[in-house]
């Protein structure tokens, strides 16, 4: 059980463009879902917390313009990265959380953002 | 042994040893708190968890100790095999609060 997944697992585009990943509970009911990044060798920064339905919550220093956050139901969060640039090239990871409002956050595999 | 390096502290052990992974916690309000296990390219996954009311918990070859005074937190793995080879986090989380607060991580390290 508590099975997340992510799409894709990784995406190599052109400065300028946008880039959409998709977050998926899949065997759970996710209230709470979370967009982590991560650079080489360190560990994860959270950007976001999103509840499904209501806006997302960003983390201080993450612009919210460039990175749309849709969490239209219980088990599909959506991560936009508009007009992504070189700079945005990271490890997407997203998590997600069902039930109580402290509880075990599940990842998903990661999607890798290469951005040329 | 243990070593620090650019960003992540590397323990390195051999097959069939017992490993421990430390981790000092920041904040006395936290009464959550998880291990994760995260291998290269991929995302973390949970371990084990233990409430601020337990001061041990164990799971399969798992145990996690909880030390409130000092706010630290131990991952042992028993008999680590090379498959134990990875980045551990430990995770805390606030009370009252949604988020989870991540360590810097360890890297473990198996040697057959």
């Amino acid at each position: 059980g508590a099975v997340v997944s992510q799409h894709p697992s990784w995406v190599i585009c052109k400065s300028g463009t946008s880039v959409k990943i998709e977050c998926r509970s899949l065997d759970f009911q996710a209230t709470t879902m979370f967009w982590y990044r991560q650079f080489p060798k360190q560990s994860l920064m959270l950007m976001a917390t999103s509840n499904e339905g209501s806006k997302a919550t960003y983390e201080q220093g993450v612009e919210k313009d460039k990175f749309l956050i849709n969490h239209a139901s219980l088990t599909l969060s959506t991560l936009t990265v508009t007009s992504a640039h070189p700079e945005d090239s990271s490890f997407y990871i997203c998590s997600a959380r069902g039930g109580r409002a402290t509880g075990t956050q599940y990842f998903g595999p990661g999607t890798r953002l290469l951005v040329l | 042994g243990e070593s620090v390096g650019l960003h992540l502290p590397t323990l390195s052990v051999q097959e069939g040893d017992n490993s421990i992974i430390n981790c000092a916690y920041s904040n006395s309000a936290s009464d959550y708190f998880i291990w994760y296990k995260q291998e290269s390219g991929k995302g973390p996954q949970f371990i084990i968890d233990i409430r601020s009311n337990m001061d041990k918990r164990q799971g399969q070859r798992v145990t996690v100790l909880l030390n409130k005074t000092v706010k630290h937190l131990s991952l042992q793995i028993a008999a680590t095999q090379p498959g134990d080879s990875a980045v551990y986090f430990c995770a805390e989380n606030p009370r009252g609060y949604s988020t989870l607060t991540f360590g810097k991580g360890t890297m473990l390290l198996v040697s057959p």
